[in-house]
C-alpha cells in the first residue's frame, strides 16, 4: 500500500541549520501533496502543502520543492529550532485517498 | 471551537475481542476519514464516510468496519483483533472534497493495544 517513499527516516541538526526530508512518489495521478508535523501523543497537523502545478512554496521557515518529472519532493527547513523536534511526514493524494511516507524523526540540538 | 475528537484515548483489548473508536469530526466538517498508524510508520488509509456511506476504502480486511451518524460523528469498529492490529487510530475529517485546501484534520488518535 506504501506508494509514498520517504527518507531520511531520522535526522539530526544543530540549531540554526538547515533540515531536508525528501519523498518520492509512484502515481502520476496525484494532485496534493501535504507535508504533517507530529509530536507525541497528539495527531498530525498540516505543516505545508503544493499542488503538481508549481514548483516551489515556501512559508515562513518552511519550503517545499516539488520535481513533477522525477516525481519526487522535498522539505525544507530553514533556521532549525529546538522546538521543530517532531516525526515529519509528507503525504500525496487523489480525491480523497492520502497516502502517506513512513515518516522522519527530526531532532534539533541546541 | 473544538478540533476532531476521539474517545477512548487508550485501550487494551486481548486477541479475539471487538473493539468500537468514535470520533466527533471539527465543527463544519461533514466526512470523515479513519487510519491506522503503526509504531514508527506512517498513517495508512482505512476508510472514509460521507452522508452516512463509506465512500472510499484502502487495503483493510472486512473485520474492519465504520458508520457515520446524521450529525457526521462516525464509529471504527474492529472484529476478531489480531496482535498487529495493535496501534494508533487517527480519525481525520473534511469538508466535502476538502476544497482548495486539502487539508485533513486529524484528532489526537486512539492507542489500541491488543494482548
Amino acid at each position: 500500500q506504501q506508494q509514498v517513499k520517504q527518507s531520511p527516516q531520522s535526522l539530526i541538526v544543530q540549531k540554526g541549520g538547515i533540515s531536508i526530508i525528501n519523498c518520492a512518489y509512484e502515481n502520476t495521478a496525484f494532485d496534493y501533496f501535504p507535508w504533517y508535523q507530529q509530536f507525541p501523543g497528539k495527531g498530525p497537523a498540516l505543516l505545508i502543502a503544493i499542488r503538481p502545478d508549481v514548483s516551489e512554496k515556501k512559508e515562513g521557515r518552511f519550503t517545499i520543492s516539488f520535481n513533477k518529472s522525477a516525481k519526487q519532493f522535498s522539505l525544507h527547513i530553514m533556521d532549525s529550532q529546538p522546538g521543530d523536534s517532531a516525526t515529519y511526514f509528507c503525504a500525496a493524494s487523489l480525491k480523497d485517498d492520502m497516502r502517506f511516507g513512513a515518516g522522519t524523526r527530526l531532532t534539533v540540538k541546541p | 471551537d473544538a478540533g476532531v475528537t476521539q474517545s477512548p484515548t487508550h485501550l487494551i483489548k486481548t486477541r479475539g475481542q471487538q473493539v468500537t473508536l468514535r470520533c466527533s469530526p471539527k465543527s463544519g466538517h461533514d466526512t470523515v476519514s479513519w487510519y491506522q498508524q503503526a509504531l514508527g510508520q506512517g498513517p495508512q488509509f482505512i476508510f472514509q464516510y460521507y452522508e452516512e456511506e463509506e465512500r472510499q476504502r484502502g487495503n483493510f480486511p472486512d473485520r474492519f468496519s465504520g458508520h457515520q451518524f446524521p450529525n457526521y460523528s462516525s464509529e471504527l469498529n474492529v472484529n476478531a483483533l489480531l496482535l498487529g492490529d495493535s496501534a494508533l487510530y487517527l480519525c481525520a475529517s473534511s469538508p466535502k472534497d476538502r476544497g482548495n485546501t486539502g487539508e485533513l484534520f486529524f484528532g489526537e488518535g486512539s492507542r489500541l493495544t491488543v494482548l
